[in-house]
């Protein structure tokens, strides 16, 4: 069965941190540009971060470039957020996401196997 | 930045066909995708590269996308189709997504 499972997310400080991970199975993670989507608490769909297969290509959304770090162990078949200097607005369900598309791509993502999400919530 | 706008809401009768429009600039030179969530779940792709279904989607759902909009279509609307939906494109160096549609069956 194909499968993503998020971990790491909890209640941090204003100004903290915390990294996410996401467990792959079930596909060659290798073969597959993965990404982050974050869902705020009643709110629309965020994308966060894109990375290649072979991690050679690297996005950001504009407002977590500098605090976020997207990175992932194809050995482990994992996906991992760094996330630094979380504010209040960092508060969100983060989905781990993968292209649909088997290869090395350098954008145009479309994501067809999510995670159950993990919960980020920034407060003091 | 690159902006995707839909109907904060569409209503259907079940059975009907329902219709929800993103629309962004030139939409149509980019592929455009679609994401069903229901409460409480992770959003599940529905059509993907404009017009294409992820296997074990349902023949009713379609999508087109022409100009400065796509729109996704659900033909036979069921009651099990009422979600909150999602477009989404790739913009240079971006992921969007609209803002969601709330589709409703009554």
């Amino acid at each position: 069965e194909v499968q993503l499972v998020e971990s790491g997310g909890g209640l941090v400080k204003p100004g903290g941190s915390l990294r996410l991970s996401c467990a792959a199975s079930g596909f060659t993670f290798n073969s597959y540009s993965m990404n982050w989507v974050r869902q705020a608490p009643g709110k629309g769909l965020e994308w966060v971060s894109s990375i290649s297969s072979s991690s050679d290509y690297i996005y950001y959304e504009d407002s977590v470039k500098g605090r976020f770090t997207i990175s992932r162990d194809n050995a482990q078949n994992s996906l991992y957020l760094q996330m630094n200097s979380l504010r209040a607005a960092d508060t969100a369900v983060y989905f781990c996401a993968r292209d649909v598309r088997s290869g090395s791509y350098s954008g145009d993502y479309t994501f067809d196997i999510w995670g159950q999400g993990t919960v980020v919530t920034v407060s003091s | 930045s690159y902006e995707l706008t839909q109907p904060p809401s569409v209503s259907v009768s079940p059975g009907q066909t329902a219709s929800i429009t993103c629309s962004g600039v030139q939409l149509g030179d980019k592929y455009a995708s679609w994401y069903q969530q229901k409460p409480g779940q992770s959003p599940v792709l529905v059509i993907y590269q404009d017009t294409k279904r992820p296997s074990g989607i349902p023949e009713r759902f379609s999508g087109s996308n022409s100009g400065n909009t796509a729109a996704l279509t659900i033909s036979g609307t069921q009651a099990m189709d009422e979600a909150d939906y999602y477009c989404q494109a790739w913009d240079s160096t971006t992921v969007v997504f609209g803002g969601g549609t709330t589709l409703t069956v009554l």
